[in-house]
């Protein structure tokens, strides 16, 4: 079966530290993987998205990593703001289904940065 | 426009009421997804248009009825739902292609209540 967990499932940090979310997945053979951001009572925002010829994208203070070979994604903060919080998801679109294909998403975390 | 809209942004519906959600995107995305979540847990896929045709039903209950009347629009028809149906209804849309290189765009979400 295919899976994708992300560790933690909660963290809270103060304002300004730089922090990591993982992701992990059991299919080597990936497409790509998308990070997102939800809100509560919101949908999904994406954040940033990586091909699977791809080893890393940046949006501003957001650096997202793949590396197919360990079946592991991050994304890095940097600078956290109190605006950062929300639940982040890692969503990754393996092979096995018909052409429309489908993600497979992680059950996400919920970061919380404190003032 | 790089947008999918997604009406009402809130349902409350009796269990003998009959409902619909739409969904529409002007991206030029020719495939079309509907997800369910629940609160605290990620999106579960519930059906995949690919070209305005049916091409994955996650094995929904018959009293979800998906439409896809055209390459922009995407319905969700609601007939006899029970309680445990009431969650947050996302819609997605992605452009089609061989080496499936494209992220998802998603809706705000129909905040659906079943009473």
């Amino acid at each position: 079966k295919q899976e994708v967990t992300q560790i933690p499932a909660a963290l809270s940090v103060p304002e300004g530290e730089n922090l990591v979310l993982n992701c992990s997945f059991t299919d080597s053979a990936i497409y790509n993987l998308q990070w997102f951001r939800q809100d509560p009572g919101k949908g999904l925002t994406s954040l940033l998205l990586i091909q699977s010829s791809q080893r890393e994208q940046t949006s501003g203070r957001l650096n997202a990593s793949l590396d197919k070979s360990s079946g592991r994604s991050t994304l890095y903060i940097a600078a956290s703001q109190p605006g950062d919080s929300a639940t982040y998801l890692c969503a990754a679109r393996l092979p096995g289904y018909s052409s429309a294909s489908k993600i497979i998403f992680g059950s996400g975390t919920r970061l919380s940065i404190r003032p | 426009d790089t947008e999918v809209t997604q009406t009402p942004k809130h349902l409350v519906m009796g269990m003998t009421n009959k409902k619909s959600l739409k969904c529409e995107q002007h991206m030029g995305h020719r495939a079309m997804y509907w997800y369910k979540q629940k609160a605290k847990k990620p999106p579960e896929l519930m059906f995949v248009y690919s070209y305005e045709k049916l091409s994955i039903n996650e094995s929904v209950p018959s009293r979800f009825s998906p439409e896809c009347p055209n390459s922009s629009l995407l319905n969700l028809h609601l007939h006899a739902l029970q309680p445990e149906d009431s969650a947050l209804y996302l819609c997605a849309s992605s452009h089609m292609d061989r080496g499936l290189s494209y992220g998802y765009t998603f809706g705000s979400g129909t905040r659906l209540t079943v009473v």
